[in-house]
């Protein structure tokens, strides 16, 4: 596609549930990242997906989040449990590094968990 | 670990002001610099880059300076407009294996005609 596309664009979940967020980055890039937006802390880098190597996860908050990214292109982040504090925007960014390594960003999901 | 500091918010100004918005950084490499923007409603864009130490990045009339010597990336605009209201974040890369970016707090700017 033209552009990081991300689904949905907002979510609102009942505290306990799980969700699952989508990336689809574009096409032919092969780094992928997701950060969090969120009033209180800023945006904070989450997890990093470059090619076939293993993600980097050191930004993960806790293990109730995971984030898998399928044949080198989509990317699910997965929130299980769902807690009040996991309210943020979730954006997710891809580039390619033989163009500079630019990240370009989705427009972001927006999390409310009630 | 790495880290970007912005100066505090909000900054409203009036249409053709001087605008000037600190950021400084600290890292243990030597990192390229961004300046993100977020037009309310839309998503984060890259504003401009400098890569190593006196490299000035520039777009639509902002720039910034890469200063090593005061770990600094300063992002200057000779006069605002009001399109240019918008949220705006220092970011810093390591690079290497893992380009994330660490990012400042932001800094809400409005201009008013």
């Amino acid at each position: 596609g033209a552009g990081v596309s991300q689904s949905p664009s907002n979510k609102v979940t009942e505290k306990g549930k799980d969700v699952e967020l989508r990336c689809d980055p574009i096409s032919g890039h092969t780094a992928l990242y997701w950060y969090r937006q969120s009033l209180g802390q800023g945006l904070e880098f989450l997890i990093y997906f470059q090619g076939n190597s293993a993600p980097d996860k050191s930004g993960l908050p806790s293990d109730r989040f995971s984030a898998e990214r399928t044949g080198g292109s989509v990317s699910t982040l997965t929130i299980q449990r769902t807690q009040q504090e996991d309210s943020a925007v979730y954006l997710c960014a891809s580039s390619d590094r033989t163009k500079g390594n630019i990240q370009y960003f989705g427009a972001g999901t927006r999390l409310s968990v009630l | 670990g790495d880290s970007v500091t912005q100066m505090e918010g909000p900054v409203t100004l009036s249409e053709e002001a001087f605008l000037t918005i600190n950021c400084t950084y600290t890292a243990t490499g030597y990192p390229s610099l961004f300046w993100y923007v977020q037009y309310p409603g839309e998503g984060l864009q890259l504003l401009l880059k400098a890569t190593k130490a006196d490299d000035k990045g520039s777009n639509k009339g902002f720039e910034a300076t890469y200063r090593k010597e005061t770990t600094s990336f300063h992002l200057e605009k000779g006069s605002v407009q009001v399109s240019d209201s918008a949220v705006y974040f220092c970011a810093l890369s390591e690079g290497g294996a893992n380009s994330k970016l660490t990012f400042g707090k932001g800094i809400t700017l409005s201009v008013r005609p």
